[in-house]
């Protein structure tokens, strides 16, 4: 068991560019998650795949930002244009389809900062 | 919709004391509880969750929470802290039947000083 990993664990930026975090989850999880975390605050849901399908994103999800599954694996989201409030710990999770009891394995985030 | 509030943000304790950190949340309908932890620059760890039957639970490495559906709060706990306790502590909720989606509190700091 691996675990969750992401990359890259750093990203610096200007504002403007487009950066791109990708997360492999667990190999057996069929569910994956995105969560974004700042400064002083809780991880806040940003959207949900259940194998390739998206099964729900966030108001906080804008238009610059999207992600993809597409083979049902690995898990890439996309940041277009990035803007100083994009600044933030982007954290992916996985878990099992049949088990909903809530527990989610994260990775250990990919810190994103916009200068 | 479920929220979650935790009480304080930050506790600073001595080691070997007992400390409590606080949670309550907000739902109308039927939801488990999770407290995870953040140790400095580790992922987030599921620390102990209840889903159904005896309202205490407890942890591995000491930490118990009580599930109250009275107060709806799910406060952790434990008896006599150690240094290598020192980290962040997250409260979460996820509706029963639902597909995980935690919905988590703002995080308490926990700094257990010698």
């Amino acid at each position: 068991d691996t675990g969750v990993s992401q990359d890259p664990r750093h990203k610096i930026t200007k504002r403007g560019q487009n950066v791109t975090f990708r997360c492999d989850p667990i190999s057996e999880h069929n569910r994956l998650y995105w969560y974004r975390q700042t400064l002083g605050q809780g991880p806040e849901f940003l959207t949900y795949f259940q194998n390739e399908a998206q099964l729900e994103k966030s108001r906080l999800l804008s238009d610059r930002f999207s992600a993809e599954r597409p083979k049902g694996s690995f898990s890439t989201l996309e940041i277009q244009r990035t803007e100083q409030g994009d600044s933030a710990m982007y954290l992916c999770a996985s878990s099992l389809l049949d088990k909903n009891t809530g527990e989610l394995f994260f990775g250990e985030g990919s810190r994103l900062t916009v200068l | 919709a479920q929220s979650v509030t935790q009480l304080d943000s930050q506790v600073p304790v001595f080691e070997e004391a007992p400390v409590e950190l606080r949670c309550n949340y907000s739902s109308s309908v039927s939801v488990y509880l999770f407290w995870y932890v953040q140790y400095p620059n580790q992922g987030l760890q599921l620390l102990l969750k209840y889903l159904s039957g005896s309202t205490l639970v407890k942890s591995i490495n000491g930490f118990e929470a009580e599930f109250n559906k009275s107060q709806t709060s799910f406060h952790l706990r434990k008896p006599s802290v150690h240094i290598s306790d020192t980290a962040e502590y997250f409260c979460a909720v996820v509706l029963s039947g639902g597909y995980n989606k935690l919905i988590f509190g703002a995080g308490t700091r926990l700094a257990v000083h010698p």
